[in-house]
């Protein structure tokens, strides 16, 4: 069955370092792959979109990668500051919907 | 300003009644989802529709039905066949299916 996992739970990093968090995915060939940030009792928020086809995608400090052979994604956030402690998800298309993994919660120590 | 609205934020509900969930958005976006939120379970797909009067069911559909009559709404009725209602539930909406999607801020129920 399809599977996706974010490495981990909980991450803690240092301000100013950088931040990077990994999904995997199983039998699944998802044409794009999304991220998003969630804050404490609000919705997610469209980060990034990463198509098959590319290797790397950026926007000012987060810089997303998909690699199709390793089936595997990296999400880095370069400079963290603590406004960027949220649960990161990532999500794979399945044509009309999304499945989102578990999400990455991410603290940023000052 | 564009965006999709929730309502309410918080409720709660009695055993054995059913519950109606507001969803509605102004962002003329074709698609719309209802997902359940649990502690370490991500987002679960409830149902879906890529379509005024059309919609599908999620993985988790049992206990729950939903009605597409206008494209800017799309209501979720929790039922009391729903064993485990308590959880936090998320609209969202996309241009169509499988495109970035934009979310409501949730409502949260509980059971009394």
């Amino acid at each position: 069955s399809q599977k996706i996992e974010q490495n981990s739970e909980a991450l803690n990093i240092q301000e100013g370092k950088t931040a990077t968090l990994t999904c995997n995915y199983t039998n699944y060939s998802p044409a794009y792959l999304q991220w998003y940030r969630q804050d404490p009792g609000r919705g997610p928020v469209f980060l990034l979109l990463i198509r098959e086809n590319e290797k790397e995608k950026r926007k000012e400090r987060l810089k997303v990668t998909f690699d199709t052979t390793l089936k595997q994604s990296l999400f880095h956030i370069t400079a963290s500051q603590p406004a960027d402690s949220a649960t990161y998800l990532c999500a794979l298309d399945g044509g009309e919907k999304l499945t989102f993994g578990t999400g990455t919660r991410l603290t940023i120590i000052p | 300003d564009g965006g999709i609205t929730q309502s309410p934020k918080y409720l709660f509900r009695k055993e054995g009644q059913n519950v109606t969930l507001s969803c509605e958005q102004n962002l003329n976006h074709d698609a719309m989802y209802w997902y359940r939120q649990d502690p370490g379970q991500g987002l679960r797909l409830i149902y879906y529709s890529q379509i005024v009067n059309d919609f599908q069911k999620g993985d988790i559909a049992e206990g729950y039905s939903v009605s597409r009559e206008k494209k800017e709404s799309f209501p979720l009725t929790v039922t009391s066949a729903q064993k485990n209602p308590t959880a936090f539930y998320l609209c969202a909406s996309s241009i169509q299916g499988g495109q970035p999607q934009h979310f409501g801020d949730g409502t949260r129920l509980s059971i009394l």
